[in-house]
């Protein structure tokens, strides 16, 4: 029914606090993995990506973590602003032979409370 | 740079209807994806291009939808009957080329809902 799938992971933080969110992926062969934001009515917004060969990785206010051995992915999100407020969805992806399909996780909705 | 545009953002239609939607991916991109994503679920991909021609179309139910991508630019998606479960955003995006690490534009979406 059209329930199924409604109820995302929520998060809620308050303005300035750190977030992270988690993702586990599912298949071990993945080598490059994205993080996605998506705010009401538009489509997904890259935020930052990691190859396979590195744990960690930083951008403006934000960090990947990659654990491999647990095939665990988490974003970090530093001083949590409101517009921080969306979904964000990891992805995962076998890039062998130049492809570029990646596969989605469900998404987790981050709410930041001013 | 202009975006992904896609167009109607939303389309209302009774099932067993017909609907199809277009993508104009960003200029020069060659890669272009039309993916489905149903109310609190991620993206699926139904069809990957290259240019104008198909990558991956294993999970496009291809009883009732099809897409093209003739000139190797823009790119249509049809439905055709529409069913209940149809309804879900299509989202389409694209990519420079075959750099497995270039980055993905999404346009805005189209929303379908099938009454």
């Amino acid at each position: 029914g059209e329930s199924v799938g409604l109820h995302l992971p929520t998060l809620s933080v308050q303005e300035g606090d750190n977030s992270i969110i988690n993702c586990a992926y599912s298949n071990s062969a993945s080598d490059y993995f994205i993080w996605y934001k998506q705010e009401s009515g538009k489509g997904p917004q890259f935020i930052i990506d990691i190859r396979s060969n590195m744990d960690k990785r930083q951008g403006q206010r934000v960090t990947v973590l990659l654990n491999k051995t647990v095939k665990h992915l988490s974003l970090q999100i530093a001083a949590t602003q409101p517009g921080d407020s969306a979904v964000y969805f990891c992805a995962e992806t076998v890039t062998s032979g130049g492809s570029y399909i990646p596969t989605f996780g469900r998404g987790t909705s981050l709410i930041v409370h001013p | 740079e202009a975006g992904v545009a896609q167009s109607p953002r939303y389309k209302i239609i009774e099932k067993r209807q017909s609907v199809a939607f277009w993508c104009n991916p960003i200029s020069g991109h060659a890669t272009l994806y039309w993916y489905q994503q149903i109310l609190g679920q991620g993206p699926k991909l139904l069809i990957q291009f290259q240019n104008n021609g198909v990558v991956d179309d294993s999970q496009l139910p291809k009883d009732r939808f099809s897409a093209e991508r003739l000139k190797g630019v823009d790119s249509t998606l049809k439905i055709q009957p529409a069913k209940l479960e149809d309804s879900a955003v299509y989202l389409c995006a694209s990519r420079p080329g075959s750099n497995s690490y270039n980055e993905q534009f999404f346009g805005p979406g189209t929303r379908l809902t099938v009454l």
